[in-house]
């Protein structure tokens, strides 16, 4: 069965910084991937999403994401964070045929000043 | 459109209570999922419908959790004789039916069994 690994529980950088969260895949095909954020006490907000083509997504509020077949990585990254960018961030893959989604066990992320 | 909304936001209940939540999907969606979440986890699926049928229960949806989304439009989830491992943010999504198509989420209902 389709899975994503998120290898970093938490991450803290400072406002301005660059900032890359790892995503790793397992699945037989190219997989279609999802990146969600979910900030305090909301709920979860998509990103962007990768189905097919152009491997560098671009999504909202600056964030991006490269999938790499090779390193079965679908990385997400921002040139730059603000400090609402703290939140706890999921990669997800679909299940084909009712698009249930298998999330990762998510990345917290902090900024500090 | 005004997104997914769950009520309650919050509850509190002691063990052996039933309790029930309502999930409002986006008013087009005719697809609505419910999923789990637990402490520094990421969400879990539970089940789904398309309108009103209810097409898969995921293993971790016990004979306590029941679902229903009578008309295909709103839809609640039922847990009975409650027990505090099923303390958890319960979360509804929706989406429509083409495929691949986006999960919109409400803000969930979290509950707490003491």
């Amino acid at each position: 069965a389709q899975s994503v690994t998120q290898p970093d529980i938490h991450i803290t950088v400072s406002e301005g910084a660059s900032l890359e969260l790892r995503c790793n895949y397992s699945y037989g095909a190219t997989p279609y991937l999802f990146w969600y954020v979910q900030s305090p006490g909301q709920g979860l907000q998509l990103l962007l999403k990768y189905f097919s083509g152009d491997t560098l997504v671009q999504g909202i509020k600056g964030f991006e994401a490269e999938f790499k077949r090779s390193q079965s990585s679908f990385n997400l990254r921002k040139p730059s964070v603000h400090w609402s960018d703290a939140a706890e961030y999921f990669c997800a893959v679909p299940t084909f045929g009712n698009e249930k989604l298998t999330f990762g066990t998510g990345t917290r992320l902090t900024i500090i000043p | 459109d005004t997104g997914v909304s769950q009520n309650p936001r919050h509850k509190i209940t002691k063990r052996g209570q039933n309790v029930t939540f309502r999930c409002d999907p986006i008013s087009e969606h005719n697809r609505l999922y419910w999923y789990r979440q637990t402490l520094g986890q990421g969400p879990e699926f539970l089940t789904y419908f398309q309108n009103e049928a209810q097409l898969e229960k995921s293993r971790l949806l016990s004979d306590r959790f029941s679902a229903e989304r009578p008309k295909g439009s709103f839809s609640t989830l039922e847990i009975q004789r409650t027990e505090q491992g099923d303390s958890a943010m319960y979360l509804c999504a929706s989406s429509s039916t083409q495929k691949l198509e986006t999960q919109y989420f409400g803000p969930g209902t979290r509950l707490l069994v003491l």
